[in-house]
């Protein structure tokens, strides 16, 4: 089945240690992306990459780290978890990146940081 | 700058009745429009999309969506609500720039259907 993987489904932890969500796809999707979602705001993107070893900032990137070393994963890290980064996370992926593709998405990491 | 709104943060319909949720959006030059569905605990699911062609777009689960270029509006519609289309409905609108797909999505909006 195809499908993107996000682990794990729900995490607490306290402000400034560090920790990683991981994604997974089995599409072999060459661009995918991480989201935060807050209430009132929707989806905002924090990093995406296009392709392994091609990341780039999304709008709200400050706090995170990503990497691509692989072409099915995307972990994303923090490495000083802060209060505000408590939120719900998802990873999706897409084909290419296309602007008239659809995106996968993952089922959601729900962060609390205390 | 690239904007979603989804004015209504909730739209409460009664099983049966017709169903819209609203969303205008902002952008130069052509859109490609989306919507997708959140139902609780899980990510959001792809709906429908407007790339071009037909202002008409039909989708998953009986869900269909106009696209309104002078009012710049991409509504979604279902002329029967089903009480399992409780969710949280995103509006998202995607432009190739800067040499990727932006995609910005709307606030959401949560539609609850009644028995």
């Amino acid at each position: 089945e195809a499908q993107v993987t996000q682990n794990p489904r729900y995490l607490i932890t306290v402000t400034g240690k560090k920790l990683t969500v991981t994604c997974s796809q089995n599409m072999n999707h060459e661009y995918m992306s991480w989201y935060r979602q807050d209430p009132g705001l929707g989806l905002r993107q924090i990093y995406y990459s296009m392709n392994v070893e091609v990341t780039d900032k999304g709008d709200v990137p400050e706090g995170y780290k990503v990497s691509r070393k692989e072409k099915r994963n995307f972990p994303l890290i923090l490495e000083s978890p802060s209060p505000n980064q408590t939120s719900l996370y998802f990873c999706a992926s897409s084909k290419t990146g296309g602007a008239n593709e659809k995106l996968f998405f993952g089922s959601g990491t729900q962060l609390s940081v205390l | 700058a690239q904007s979603v709104a989804q004015p209504e943060d909730q739209v409460n319909v009664a099983e049966g009745n017709p169903l819209t949720v609203k969303c205008t959006y902002s952008v130069s030059g052509n859109p490609y429009l989306f919507w997708y569905v959140q139902y609780p605990n899980r990510g959001l699911q792809f709906l429908l999309k407007y790339i071009t062609g037909d202002n008409l777009v039909k989708g998953s689960y009986g869900f269909e969506a106009e696209f309104n270029k002078s009012q710049t509006s991409f509504h979604l519609k279902k002329p029967s609500a089903l009480v399992s289309d409780s969710a949280l409905y995103f509006c998202a609108v995607s432009r190739f720039s800067g040499g990727y797909n932006k995609l910005i999505f709307g606030a959401g909006t949560r539609l609850a259907v009644h028995p």
